[in-house]
């Protein structure tokens, strides 16, 4: 059964960076896009982009473009989310989520725990 | 842009609970999906291609629809099944979700 593992929960100040880390276990992690999913409190979710280890060419949701990098380390089966310029609207839970085998596509069979990143003066 | 209906859906336990997600394009593909969030939890997959149930999800749960309109049907409430549902499609980049029903109890 695949597990995704996120790190810990992140106050930041506004135009500072923040780096998550979400680490796989079980499965096979290079063949299946690791997807980042925000959810700002009290609001839906929102794809911010994924990547395919394998490949390792990240693609983005535009409305994040430049101010998001999405990493993968297969030696680690590590991925990785680092949002840069930080304001106080991307205080939000951050999700990494992959698909299954059996669903393909992308959809999310599998989700981390979620981090919470806080951004405040 | 996936617009879901109604906003919130106010049921009792035993009954029956329909709930709509309109694509402003077509997803020609099938490629419709629908999560359970309940409250402190991370979203948990429910149907992928529109009708497919995932690994493990009871059978109360259903999905229908094609083209521009989806249809999550859950035939029975049960208490753990309040909690707010969103579609997703990932036919084309950027996957999008709507913007959610909550089902409450009456």
């Amino acid at each position: 059964q695949v597990q995704l593992v996120q790190s810990g929960a992140e106050v930041k100040k506004p135009g500072s960076s923040v780096k998550v880390s979400c680490k796989a276990s079980g499965g096979t992690f290079s063949n299946y896009a690791i997807n980042w999913v925000r959810q700002a409190p009290g609001q839906g979710l929102e794809w911010m982009g994924g990547i395919i280890p394998e490949f390792g060419t990240a693609n983005y949701q535009q409305k994040f473009h430049g101010r998001v990098t999405i990493t993968a380390d297969e030696s680690t089966t590590t991925a990785y989310l680092e949002l840069s310029s930080l304001r106080s609207d991307d205080t939000a839970v951050y999700y990494c989520a992959r698909p299954s085998a059996g669903s393909g596509g992308n959809s999310f069979d599998f989700w981390g725990q979620g981090t919470l990143v806080t951004v405040s003066s | 842009v996936l617009t879901q209906s109604p906003g919130t859906l106010s049921l009792s336990p035993g009954e029956r609970a329909t709930l709509s997600c309109r694509a402003s394009q077509i997803v020609s593909s099938g490629y419709l999906a629908w999560y359970q969030q309940s409250p402190g939890q991370a979203p948990r997959l429910l149907i992928y291609g529109a009708s497919s149930r995932a690994t493990g999800i009871p059978d109360r749960f259903s999905g229908s629809g094609s083209g521009t309109d989806f249809t999550l049907t859950i035939s029975r409430l049960e208490p753990e099944d309040f909690a707010v549902y969103y579609c997703q499609q990932y036919e084309s980049p950027p996957w999008t979700f709507g913007q959610g029903t909550k089902v409450e109890i009456k």
